[in-house]
């Protein structure tokens, strides 16, 4: 069945540096990739989507990276502030619409 | 626009109760999809509902059930409640034309089993 696997591990990094969160996928090949931004008890937000046929978006400080090689996507965030402290999600879109999600990495961002 | 809307915010019950949670679409949108969110954890897909028919269907009991209106809002069922349905319930909403695009969620509703 299709994985996807995010950092379990929460990435704590400082202001104004760049964060990088990581998402690997086995047994599929998504047409589209999507990461959403959660905050605590609040619904996922969406922020960026990649097609297949892509190799990064961009959208102000995020960068977006899709390897269907490596089976990756890599999320950027540049200059770091600390209101992007957040759960960051990754989801593959399956036929149909049915998002198949990653377990989230929480970055925090310390001043 | 008020985007997704899901009511109500919190809800307690006991094992073996039977609960109801609704969820209005965006402005526009006509695809309703359910997801299920346990602490800790990345939302996982219950089933999506277009022009009143259940579409597609994770992998959830028959105890889970919804139903979509004519006005797209639409319903999420819990019967026989056990403590592991304990989670975040999220709704999402997109228009069916453009289901790989983003999709909207709301804010989703807490429920608690005890």
């Amino acid at each position: 069945s299709q994985k996807i696997e995010q950092n379990s591990e929460a990435l704590n990094i400082q202001e104004g540096k760049t964060a990088t969160l990581t998402c690997n996928y086995t047994n599929y090949s998504p047409a589209y990739l999507q990461w959403y931004r959660q905050d605590p008890g609040r619904g996922p937000v969406f922020l960026l989507l990649i097609r297949e046929n892509e190799k990064e978006k961009r959208k102000e400080r995020l960068k977006v990276t899709f390897d269907t090689t490596l089976k990756q996507s890599l999320f950027h965030i540049t200059a770091s502030q600390p209101a992007d402290s957040a759960t960051y999600l990754c989801a593959l879109y399956h036929q149909g619409g049915k998002l198949i999600f990653g377990q989230g990495t929480e970055l925090s961002v310390k001043p | 626009d008020a985007g997704v809307t899901q009511s109500p915010t919190h809800l307690i019950k006991t094992r073996g109760q039977q609960v109801t949670l609704r969820c209005s679409p965006k402005s526009g949108h006509d695809t309703v999809s359910w997801y299920q969110q346990a602490l800790g954890q990345g939302p996982q897909f219950i089933f999506q509902y277009y022009e009143e028919e259940e579409r597609q269907r994770g992998n959830f009991p028959d105890r889970f059930s919804g139903h979509q209106f004519p006005n797209y809002s639409s319903e999420l069922n819990v019967n026989a409640l056990l403590l592991g349905d304990s989670a975040l319930y999220l709704c999402a909403s997109s228009p069916d034309l453009a289901l790989q695009e983003t999709q909207y969620f709301g804010p989703g509703t807490r429920l608690l089993v005890l």
